[in-house]
């Protein structure tokens, strides 16, 4: 079957404005992670979405971040007001309930 | 905050050298997986190690995890130019097992 698919690609974007990214899970997989990576430097935990359950929002470095998922599956990133800072790469990752986490290629966001 | 250390942070080898990476914490984890990422691409799991001391291998390369579950090393034996990328431990614990990634060690072999 398919595997994690993220989109777009790569993202280029101005100081201040708003972007989503998207992530499209493995079907079937009850959770879903977001993360971040700087610079092919380890991955820092955002959020982390369980079946039906409140999400772990633990992760998030600012109220500029959010994140929904719909319907159980697809999910998206929202980062309002980009900053500089924001730039790095975002994975998601989806796994059946805690078993292994299976990891989408990834967007890099790029804010000027 | 779990915190997991890699060391090194960079290393670059001639093909066929051995080489051992190491993931260090204060934490206690119940289990431990390692993951590899190439370039433009998301990690893919290696190894999960869930029993103290316990050992795996996976051709050329060994898992050990710590016998207090804090500490794991990745040993490469007869290093390859394919085994190049970046090297990536996490840590799971917790009830609803949340997972803390490690700092990275980024590793080329030279052909």
């Amino acid at each position: 079957g398919a595997g994690v698919s993220q989109s777009p690609s790569n993202k280029v974007t101005e100081k201040g404005k708003d972007v989503e990214l998207r992530c499209d899970p493995i079907s079937g997989h009850t959770a879903l992670y977001w993360y971040r990576q700087s610079l092919g430097q380890g991955l820092e935990f955002l959020i982390y979405f369980q079946g039906n359950s409140a999400p772990d929002k633990s992760g998030l470095p600012s109220d500029r971040f959010s994140a929904e998922r719909t319907g159980g599956s697809v999910s998206t990133l929202t980062i309002q007001r980009t900053q500089q800072e924001d730039s790095a790469v975002y994975l998601c990752a989806s796994s059946y309930y805690t078993d292994t986490q299976y990891f989408g290629p990834g967007t890099r966001l790029t804010v000027l | 905050t779990q915190l997991l250390e890699q060391s090194p942070q960079f290393l670059s080898i001639q093909e066929g050298e051995n080489l051992t990476v190491y993931c260090n914490s204060s934490s206690v984890f119940s289990s431990l997986q390692w993951y590899r990422q190439e370039p433009g691409e998301g990690p893919v799991l290696l190894v999960t190690v869930v029993t103290g001391g316990e050992v795996k291998k996976l051709k050329r390369l060994t898992f050990q995890f710590g016998d207090a579950r804090k500490d794991s090393s990745l040993h490469i034996t007869a290093a390859q130019p394919g085994d190049t990328g970046l090297y990536l431990c996490a840590g799971t614990s917790g009830g609803y097992q949340k997972v803390t990634f490690g700092t990275g060690t980024k590793l080329q072999v030279i052909p």
